[in-house]
């Protein structure tokens, strides 16, 4: 079974310039989150769809963070404007239903400059 | 207080050893509990779920204390490639689909 796909593996931008990250959950997984990684800590979620709609958003900066889950399926994570502290690993992860095992891409290492 | 808090780490430790973790959580109606491994600049994967009545995967033993609100993992016979970041996440809310993270607890075995 393929895994989650997670594109681009790396991204250098400057500060205030914007980013978009794209994932591809495993076929048949509902719910998808995106998690931002700072070093040295554990994964902090910053939203969660179950299918195309919102669960849980609360701690997306909705000022300068977005995301969508148009039909579902594959989903996009959107910073404008990037800032110095948004440096981090993003993550996309997916499950197939609760409780169930939730599986990870392998992120996108962003470095903001 | 953090939803799920572990153990700060590191923890260093010569091969052989036994070496337990704890984690704690703040929301007695969470439900769901795993132990998840992150080795150096991977994605997080899953090591184990962790069951009330306890549970043991080879040298893994998870362990769940509702009483006290906190979690388990002990590795016995620590190998050099048992050494990861091993991550508590809990299900906080009592919705099955939400998982919080703990910062993590890092292990390094020593040769």
């Amino acid at each position: 079974e393929a895994g989650v796909a997670q594109s681009p593996r790396y991204k250098i931008i400057e500060k205030r310039q914007s980013v978009a990250f794209w994932c591809n959950p495993i076929s048949g997984h509902a719910t998808l989150y995106w998690y931002q990684q700072i070093l040295g800590q554990g994964p902090k979620l910053l939203i969660q769809f179950q299918n195309n709609g919102v669960v849980d958003d609360s701690q997306l900066p909705k000022d300068r963070f977005s995301a969508e889950r148009l039909k579902g399926v594959d989903s996009t994570l959107k910073i404008q404007p990037a800032k110095l502290e948004d440096s981090a690993v993003y993550l996309c992860a997916t499950r197939w239903e609760p409780n169930t095992e939730a599986f990870f891409g392998q992120g996108t290492r962003l470095t903001v400059v | 207080r953090k939803e799920v808090e572990q153990d700060p780490g590191p923890f260093n430790v010569p091969e052989g050893a036994t070496v337990a973790f704890n984690c704690t959580y703040s929301n007695s109606a969470s439900q769901s509990f795993f132990w998840y491994r992150q080795d150096c600049r991977k994605e997080p994967k899953l090591l184990m779920s962790v069951y009330s009545s306890g549970n043991e995967d080879g040298r893994f033993t998870a362990q769940l204390n509702r009483a006290s609100q906190y979690i388990s993992l002990l590795i016995r016979d620590s190998k050099l490639s048992d050494s990861a970041t091993y991550l508590c996440v809990v299900n906080p809310s009592g919705s099955a689909r939400q998982l919080t993270f703990g910062s993590g607890t890092q292990l390094t075995v020593l040769p």
